[in-house]
């Protein structure tokens, strides 16, 4: 399974975007990369994900370089509800293979939003 | 609503007696899983079902066991086995194939061994 490496911590003003990078160079075909976050003591919630195209929804903008070996999250007005750890993971979606659907989290970023 | 179910919030059992975690989802999802999380850290895969009457191992299954009966169900088992079982506990669903299988956590179940 590909790895995925983050900063341990970041910090972000009130009302700047933050973003958030995630290194996964060991990236295969089939492995669409995923973002969650968890605030203390509760479930993660999914954020966003994509293959290779960039993608925005509601909550957040995935940035996915060309060689697909790392990717950025960014929010784009943080507000003191966005603190929280934000998990990058890969995920094989293709059929077969022992890790077929495997989510794997790692330590996460920490995000702390400043006033 | 749709959503994922875990049942109880908190729990207690006294060392050495096994004790059976409960997950429910009613979202037709086919993958289902199970994870651990301890304090200050990420979370780590115990067990994982992608279809009924199948499930593997994650990386930590050393001491836990699970079945898949129904396709709602996937209850998690932390025997005498497990060396250090006070954690927080949390399941997940999510759809088997295609992209956009994002999954769905529960809020958890924070087991204490006394």
């Amino acid at each position: 399974d590909a790895k995925t490496t983050q900063p341990p911590s970041m910090d972000c003003a009130e009302g700047r975007a933050a973003n958030l990078p995630c290194n996964h160079s060991t990236i295969s075909g089939n492995e669409y990369v995923y973002w969650y976050r968890q605030i203390h003591s509760q479930g993660p919630q999914y954020i966003i994900h994509g293959l290779k195209n960039n993608e925005t929804n509601e909550m957040a903008s995935l940035i996915i370089t060309e060689d697909r070996k790392s990717s950025t999250l960014i929010l784009p007005h943080a507000t003191l509800r966005d603190t929280a750890v934000y998990y990058c993971i890969v995920r094989v979606e293709g059929a077969g293979g022992t890790s077929y659907g495997k989510l794997t989290f790692g330590q996460g970023t920490i995000l702390t939003v400043h006033p | 609503d749709g959503g994922i179910t875990q049942s109880p919030k908190y729990l207690f059992r006294k060392e050495g007696q096994n004790v059976t975690l409960s997950c429910e989802q009613n979202l037709n999802h086919d993958a289902m899983y199970w994870y651990r999380q301890d304090p200050g850290q990420g979370l780590r895969l115990i067990y994982y079902s992608q279809i009924v009457n199948d499930f593997q191992k994650g990386d930590i299954a050393e001491g836990y066991s699970v079945s898949r009966e129904k396709k709602e169900s996937f209850p998690l088992t932390v025997t005498s086995a497990q060396k250090n079982p006070t954690a927080f506990y949390l399941c997940a669903s999510s759809k088997r194939t295609g992209g956009g299988t994002e999954a769905f956590f529960g809020q958890g179940t924070r087991l204490t061994v006394v």
